[in-house]
């Protein structure tokens, strides 16, 4: 059964860089058929979409954050990243990771989220 | 890339049925038929419950269904169980992901 699994800090100073991994395990991460991809969800609001990628490295992001993203992928370690740079108290969020289906483009699969809290 | 419309809250009794609107433009909705919805209970990572507006994924109950006419697109729960009660997305792809601002089902 595929899991997907995000880890990183926590907490973040503002103006710094928040850092996050998605480890996929259960199955493999370079399959044609998915794209990989963050979504976010601010304490009691709804979901935002920040960026997905592809195995082969190919990225698509939210217009609305992507001066600030950088989302890559480690088939060999079978993990996709999330850099969100100068955060702000905004950026306080469930942090998700999905996987999406190519052609049919929804998220089948959802990791458990991570809390990350922007604050000094 | 604006988020598509959804109403804050519907309510409905058990056995009733209920429709959530999401209400999009030409540039999404109304351009694709890539409309999703997703169920989150509290604390819950979201789960699919329709996609390519209107199909179920194995293991969905029949009681879930989607439709779209225009530039809105709509979820309707018929029978409603108490398990029902939950936060519901829709989401709209053309080109980029765009979700809705999600809408509270509280089951009387």
């Amino acid at each position: 059964q595929l899991q997907l699994q995000e880890s990183g800090p926590g907490l973040v100073k503002p103006s710094e860089t928040l850092s996050l991994t998605c480890t996929v395990s259960g199955g493999s991460i370079s399959s044609s058929n998915y794209y990989w991809g963050w979504i976010r969800q601010p304490p009691g609001k709804g979901l935002e979409w920040i960026g997905s990628i592809y195995y082969s490295g190919n990225t698509y992001y939210n217009p609305s954050l992507k001066s600030r993203v950088t989302i890559s992928v480690d088939t060999s370690k079978s993990q996709v990243s999330l850099k969100l740079s100068s955060v702000t108290a905004a950026d306080t969020a469930v942090y998700y990771c999905a996987r999406s289906v190519t052609l049919y483009w929804y998220f089948d699969l959802w990791g458990r989220g991570t809390l990350v809290t922007v604050s000094s | 890339q604006s988020a598509l419309t959804q109403p804050a809250s519907v309510s409905g009794s058990p056995g009733q049925s209920i429709t959530i609107s999401c209400t999009g433009t030409s540039s999404d909705i109304g351009n694709s038929n890539l409309v999703s919805w997703y169920q989150q209970h509290p604390g819950k990572a979201p789960k699919i419950i329709i996609y390519e507006g209107h199909k179920r994924p194995s293991g969905v109950s029949s009681r879930f269904s989607g439709s779209k006419s225009g530039n809105t697109a709509s979820l309707t729960i018929s029978g409603l169980q108490a398990e029902d009660e939950a936060d519901f997305y829709c989401c709209s792809y053309a080109d980029n992901w765009v979700f809705g601002g999600g809408t509270k089902l509280t089951v009387l």
